[in-house]
């Protein structure tokens, strides 16, 4: 199935450093969320966007919905051996556009891996 | 948000049997979703599980091989049926909030071992 493509795939940054990802699309979307996978866990709703240039942030978290609609960006600030994990972007067509069957499905981001050096 | 759990978190199966997840969302939530992911991978939907209709599948994946079950609008199960190493993967279930924001959430996984 479709999906979106994130960048960088994974980054090694140490303890303190800010970290900036993206995900990007070739159509436009409506929604994006972002979420945290933890080894052995299911992930995790980070933040969520519902319009164009919209920033919103959740504690060290900031993610911005693109203003084309075809990309979004999540940056943690002063990173923390806790941040480790997976970082997954979502985002949803316009209902009618690339859901025929009228359900509101998401579109996946390859993720970014990140590992935080102490 | 919604608070999803999974039966069983883990298991490990023999070739050809069959192994059945439930899934168990805390509030009634308008669609629920099953899907697969590669340790390390990102994740591939399966199928949306319908209320008191059969499942839409996704390209690649068949009623007959993944039975779905959603018998009412908090809970729903999953068969992998006659089982391959292949098979072996986390398996998600995942509910959207419903209303005007849709959030979706995911329970914590069940992760099949095929041998």
């Amino acid at each position: 199935g479709q999906q979106l493509n994130q960048s960088p795939q994974s980054m090694f940054i140490q303890e303190g450093e800010d970290v900036s990802m993206n995900c990007t699309s070739s159509s436009i979307f409506n929604t994006w969320l972002w979420y945290k996978q933890d080894p052995g866990e299911g992930p995790v709703l980070l933040i969520a966007l519902y319009k164009a240039g919209e920033l919103t942030s959740n504690g060290r978290l900031t993610a911005q919905f693109g203003i084309t609609r075809k990309d979004s960006f999540l940056n943690i600030s002063a990173s923390i051996p806790s941040d480790v994990g997976i970082y997954f972007c979502a985002g949803h067509p316009p209902l009618g556009i690339g859901s025929a069957s009228g359900t509101y499905k998401y579109i996946f981001g390859t993720g970014t891996r990140l590992k935080v050096l102490a | 948000s919604a608070v999803i759990s999974q039966k069983p978190s883990r298991d490990i199966c023999q070739r050809g049997t069959s192994l059945t997840i439930q899934c168990q969302v805390d509030s009634q939530v308008t669609m629920m979703f099953w899907y697969r992911q590669q340790p390390g991978q990102s994740l591939t939907l399966i199928a949306t599980a319908n209320q008191g209709s059969e499942a839409t599948y996704e390209s690649g994946f068949v009623i007959d091989k993944f039975p779905i079950s959603r018998p009412n609008l908090t809970f729903s199960t999953l068969t992998v049926s006659n089982m391959s190493p292949e098979d072996s993967s986390i398996y998600l279930c995942s509910s959207l909030a419903g209303g005007v924001i849709y959030e979706q959430f995911f329970g914590p996984g069940t992760r099949l071992t095929v041998l």
